[in-house]
């Protein structure tokens, strides 16, 4: 267990379906991270959060956004899915920015 | 755009074989360099931290280099294991304040 946690661990949808993933960031950790992984693709990376703040945007959709709560837990939402949304996607925590990342496990999501 | 390049993309060596990787990142605004070993159905866990030319990290069998004039890093792994396989991630840090950008890995499979 590496301390971050992400639910659910699976999802099943159908395109134009919206979902929320969620991540509890590893206890004393400021810095959320979420990190999308596609067939034969890299970690990419969507959206970084500091202590409830916005820090930084990557190759995130307008149909993805992000949050994260005062108690520092955070929530990918996608919505109008698509079936190019499949894929795995990755919460990390880190004390601050470029520190070394934590992984929670995965929220494996699959667009029908 | 930074690009993270790793190669070879994957790598199938017998059980007491050493080997080696290369990933190789922009040369300019270096701020960090970070090796992850990602393990089938888990999440990526950090080998290595490393942000000075010539940084070499050692944990066990495995080591790594770094040349941040000429922008590449090694990955060694002495008299490879069954237990090594993985996907090995190198992610490239510009400043404290940017996300890591990640390569696409590469797959090692040990054979017995």
């Amino acid at each position: 267990d590496s301390g971050v946690t992400q639910t659910p661990k699976h999802l099943i949808t159908a395109t134009g379906q919206r979902v929320t993933l969620r991540c509890s960031p590893r206890s004393g950790d400021l810095s959320v991270y979420w990190y999308q992984q596609s067939l034969d693709q890299g970690l990419q990376f969507l959206i970084h959060y500091y202590n409830g703040e916005e820090r930084a945007k990557g190759n995130i959709l307008e149909r993805f956004s992000a949050q994260q709560f005062p108690d520092l837990h955070s929530e990918l939402n996608l919505s109008s899915l698509e079936l190019g949304d499949s894929a795995l996607y990755f919460c990390a925590s880190s004390v601050a920015g470029a520190n070394v990342l934590t992984f929670g496990a995965g929220s494996r999501l699959t667009v029908l | 755009i930074l690009n993270v390049e790793q190669s070879p993309q994957s790598l199938h060596v017998q059980e007491g074989d050493s080997t080696n990787f290369t990933c190789s990142f922009p040369s300019s605004n270096f701020y960090a360099l970070h090796w992850y070993r990602w393990e089938t159905a888990k999440s990526p866990e950090a080998l290595f931290v490393m942000t000075l030319n010539g940084d070499e990290k050692k944990k066990g069998r495995i080591s790594a280099t770094l040349n941040t004039k000429e922008g590449y890093s090694y990955l060694y792994i002495k008299g490879s294991q069954p237990e090594d396989s993985a996907t090995y991630l190198c992610a490239f840090g510009n400043s404290g304040n940017t996300p890591l950008v990640f390569g696409k890995g590469t797959r090692l499979s040990v054979i017995a």
